[in-house]
């Protein structure tokens, strides 16, 4: 089993509010991700980090930013929810010092995100 | 840049019989590797099966089996004795290098009819 969590589920918040999402992962993974998906239609990587301070912008450009402190742990903030935000967001993790080459990703249950 | 494949974007099959998914991808490295995810509604994405690209041998996993065509850039998925828990969305992926991030297709929708 996958260890590797989001908080909130879901979550509605009325516009202009500033929302963190919550991604962490006990698995000592170093590349994380973070994917915004509408219901029923394809993925897009909107933020990654290969490890510890290392973040990077994604394909599809997103208002959210993302931190990467601690090796476990990879929140992302809109500082300024709008509707435009409402989708599900995605985390996932790959990687570590002791994971096979090519090794896969991990998902989080995802947030579902509403805001009015 | 690395591009991954799937132009169908539904398909629907008879519980019980086979189906396969199809999936294309660009690249010009040598080296690298093909997963096939599944995400059923409302539920977490899990990995049906994994390949790596200098084994030529086709990966299995139960009643999943994938069609590697190496020369051709192709990795299709099989799956035989189609249930009804196998509908679901399936993405195909691909990864290479240390330090390079997943590249996604836009996703396959399969239904099963019972």
């Amino acid at each position: 089993e996958a260890d590797i969590y989001q908080t909130p589920r879901y979550l509605v918040i009325g516009t202009g509010k500033k929302i963190t999402l919550e991604c962490s992962q006990t698995m000592g993974h170093d590349k994380m991700y973070w994917y915004q998906q509408d219901p029923g239609m394809e993925l897009h990587l909107i933020h990654y980090s290969y490890g510890v301070n290392s973040t990077e912008k994604g394909d599809l450009s997103s208002e959210s930013t993302v931190s990467r402190i601690r090796t476990e742990h990879f929140p992302l903030t809109l500082e300024s929810a709008r509707p435009s935000h409402t989708s599900q967001y995605l985390c996932a993790s790959s990687g570590g010092a002791g994971a096979p080459r090519g090794s896969e990703a991990f998902f989080g249950q995802g947030t579902r995100l509403t805001v009015v | 840049a690395q591009t991954v494949t799937q132009s169908q974007p539904e398909m629907s099959v008879q519980e019980a019989e086979t189906v396969t998914l199809s999936c294309t991808y660009d690249t010009s490295e040598s080296d690298y590797y093909l997963f096939w995810y599944k995400q059923p509604p409302s539920r977490q994405m899990i990995l049906v099966i994994r390949q790596e690209a200098y084994k030529q041998q086709n990966a299995t996993e139960n009643r999943f089996s994938v069609n590697f065509q190496k020369a051709a850039k192709s990795f299709s998925l099989k799956i035989s004795d189609s249930q009804l828990g196998d509908a679901a969305m399936y993405f195909c992926a691909y990864g290479a290098g240390a330090n390079s991030k997943l590249t996604f297709g836009k996703g396959i929708t399969l239904s099963v009819r019972p």
